[in-house]
């Protein structure tokens, strides 16, 4: 069974700062990894996914993630963080073929401190 | 845009009760979910429906019921409330790809059972 790990629960930064919320998953094939924000009091939004092809992904809001199989690891990152993404992130594993339900991490809280 | 509709932001409810959560999506997604979210436990999925009047349970369904009578339309139901079932429940839909597609989530219903 696939599994996400998010070994960090919060996270304080500067604002400005560079950021890192790392996220390990377990799973036996090519996985399709996702990372999620949910802002206070929302529902979660799509921050980007990797499904296949460049291990470098893009996503909303200034944020990228790494794909990296030997480690199997799929970290977000940020070059710069605002106050407004003061937010917890899920990171989220599903598969290809067959099974269409994804699996969340535990999240991992984001504080920015002026 | 996707819009997932959660019929509740707030509710509270009394142990044995039996409770309703709806959730309507207007992207005619195939796939429907439920997830409950607990603080240091992420998102864990309860249910899910890939047509009408299809569910599957998810890894926690005990407790749990769900109808789905229209494409749009996914209900949780508590057939008699607990106070361990006092959470936050979040309802998400996709289209239906045969892999893991990204999920719209709703905003919502935290539920209180007294």
């Amino acid at each position: 069974a696939q599994s996400v790990t998010q070994p960090d629960i919060h996270i304080t930064v500067s604002e400005g700062a560079s950021l890192e919320l790392r996220c390990n998953y377990s799973y036996g094939a090519t996985p399709y990894l996702f990372w999620y924000v949910q802002s206070p009091g929302q529902g979660l939004q799509l921050l980007l996914k990797y499904f296949s092809g460049d291990t470098l992904v893009q996503g909303i809001k200034g944020f990228e993630a790494e794909f990296k199989r030997s480690q199997s690891s799929f970290n977000l990152r940020k070059p710069s963080v605002h106050w407004s993404d003061a937010a917890e992130y899920f990171c989220a594993v599903g598969r290809d073929f067959g099974n269409e339900k994804l699996t969340f991490g535990t999240g991992t809280r984001l504080t920015i401190i002026p | 845009d996707v819009k997932v509709t959660q019929s509740s932001r707030y509710l509270v409810k009394r142990t044995g009760e039996k409770v309703f959560l709806e959730c309507v999506q207007d992207m005619d997604h195939e796939n429907m979910f439920w997830y409950r979210q607990d603080p240091g436990l992420g998102l864990r999925l309860i249910y899910f429906s890939y047509d009408v009047k299809m569910k599957e349970k998810g890894d926690i369904p005990e407790g749990y019921s769900v109808s789905r009578e229209k494409k749009e339309r996914f209900s949780l139901i508590l057939e008699s409330a607990s106070t361990n079932q006092t959470s936050m429940y979040l309802c998400a839909s996709s289209t239906r790809t045969g892999r893991s597609s990204p999920l719209h989530f709703g905003n919502g219903t935290r539920l209180t059972v007294t």
